[in-house]
């Protein structure tokens, strides 16, 4: 269980366009989602969270008009990187918690991430 | 000061070797912490919850030390297959947000 699946796996873009991603919990709902981005050789950072029916929270530096997130039901959290420009590349991977399972919730399950190239 | 802090190593060992990683938190109100393992362009996964009396799964032993703030992850028997990114993650009180280190490299050579 607690399974979190990313579409698509990997993309790649020119600059000024937008690229949508998806992060899908499979086998549980989740009311709250987490986007997170990593740079080669760094660790993850927090970008927002995401939260089913209401605005997400955004992490401070993180433009919030440049990724859009929307999370319009309990399996489906979506980023939209706006006029993506070669700096943004990088690897964005989601995560949700199973706050059904009592023993688990807590537990964040991540998805097995987006890598984005812009030329 | 980072929130979390690793050493980003790399620790190369020897198979069959002993190896620890410790990582500190600022946050004293930070409630739950974890190990996760980082594979070359992969996600992280969850290796173990990190309790404060201590836990072990096989070969693997992570401790909590609240009162210096860090957190201890031990490898015993190191394998090939060990060889990976540790990433050090603490969720502090009053939210399901998590706060990574950077992770710390691990190779275990043959």
């Amino acid at each position: 269980g607690a399974v979190v699946s990313q579409h698509p796996s990997w993309v790649i873009c020119k600059s000024g366009t937008s690229v949508k991603i998806e992060c899908r919990s499979l086998d549980f709902q989740a009311t709250t989602m987490f986007w997170y981005r990593q740079f080669p050789k760094q660790s993850l950072m927090l970008m927002a969270t995401s939260n089913e029916g209401s605005k997400a929270t955004y992490e401070q530096g993180v433009e919030k008009d440049k990724f859009l997130i929307n999370h319009a039901s309990l399996t489906l959290s979506t980023l939209t990187v706006t006029s993506a420009h070669p700096e943004d590349s990088s690897f964005y991977i989601c995560s949700a918690n199973n706050l059904s399972h009592l023993d688990s919730q807590e537990t964040q399950y991540f998805g097995p991430g987006t890598r984005l190239l812009v030329l | 000061r980072k929130e979390v802090e690793q050493d980003p190593g790399p620790f190369n060992v020897p198979e069959g070797a002993t190896v620890a990683f410790n990582c500190t938190y600022s946050n004293s109100a930070s409630q739950s912490f974890f190990w996760y393992r980082q594979d070359c362009r992969k996600e992280p996964k969850l290796l173990m919850s990190v309790y404060s009396s201590g836990n072990e799964d096989g070969r693997f032993t992570a401790q909590l030390n609240r009162a210096s703030q860090y957190i201890s992850l031990l490898i015993r028997d190191s394998k090939l297959s060990d060889s990976a990114t540790y990433l050090c993650v603490v969720r502090p009180s009053g939210t399901y947000k998590y706060i990574f280190g950077t992770g710390t490299r691990l190779k275990v050579l043959a």
